[in-house]
């Protein structure tokens, strides 16, 4: 069964400093990928999604995220944070014409 | 913009009693999946439905069923309420295929 593991529980960072949100998972075929993030009080958004080709794609509001697939990781980034980043970020994977599975989530605080 | 849209938003119930959930899909989707997000945790899949059959389930015993109709809307029953039902539960709506989920708000369920 496909699972999929978030390294941080909880970050906290400044304005200005740069992100890195770990993300793994265990499925040994193709995956589809993607991060979600939920701002206080609002539903789910998706964030980005990589299904093929370049392993580097780019989302939303100055978002990207790397697929290794070596590593079976697919890391969010951000280079500089602002305080309306603040909020919950879901990794979640699933295989093609397969459910999707999440990640426990990584709570993202930044200080003003 | 998701479309996606779930009523009620916030529900109250007593252990033992059942409770409906309702979901209207993105327009243009058929595919309609039901999650359970427990505090501090990730979405976890419940099932999914297409063209009005249950189309994969997860590990929730079946006193949690659900019906799409033949508009792509969704309802999600659960019977004989336990207190840890008590969560948000959140409604997705996809395209056929079924590759990228789109979120609704979601329903707030406490169980006393």
């Amino acid at each position: 069964a496909q699972s999929v593991s978030q390294h941080n529980h909880h970050v906290i960072l400044s304005e200005a400093a740069s992100l890195e949100l770990g993300c793994n998972y265990s499925y040994g075929g193709t995956v589809n990928l993607f991060w979600y993030v939920q701002y206080p009080g609002q539903h789910l958004q998706l964030l980005l999604k990589y299904f093929s080709g370049d392993p580097l794609v780019k989302g939303i509001k100055g978002f990207e995220a790397e697929f290794i697939k070596s590593k079976f990781s697919f890391n969010l980034r951000k280079p500089s944070v602002q305080w309306s980043d603040t909020a919950e970020y879901f990794c979640a994977v699933n295989a093609p014409g397969q459910n999707f599975v999440f990640g426990p989530g990584t709570r993202l605080s930044v200080l003003p | 913009e998701t479309g996606v849209t779930q009523s009620p938003t916030h529900l109250i119930k007593t252990r033992g009693q059942q409770v409906t959930l309702r979901c209207s899909s993105q327009s243009g989707h058929n595919t309609v999946s039901w999650y359970q997000q427990a505090l501090g945790q990730g979405p976890q899949f419940i099932f999914q439905y297409y063209r009005e059959e249950e189309n994969g389930r997860g590990n929730f015993p079946p006193r949690f069923s659900g019906l799409q109709f033949p508009n792509y809307s969704s309802e999600l029953n659960v019977n004989a309420l336990e207190l840890d039902d008590s969560a948000l539960y959140l409604c997705a709506s996809s395209r056929e295929g079924g590759d990228t989920q789109y979120f609704g708000p979601g329903t707030r369920l406490t169980v006393l």
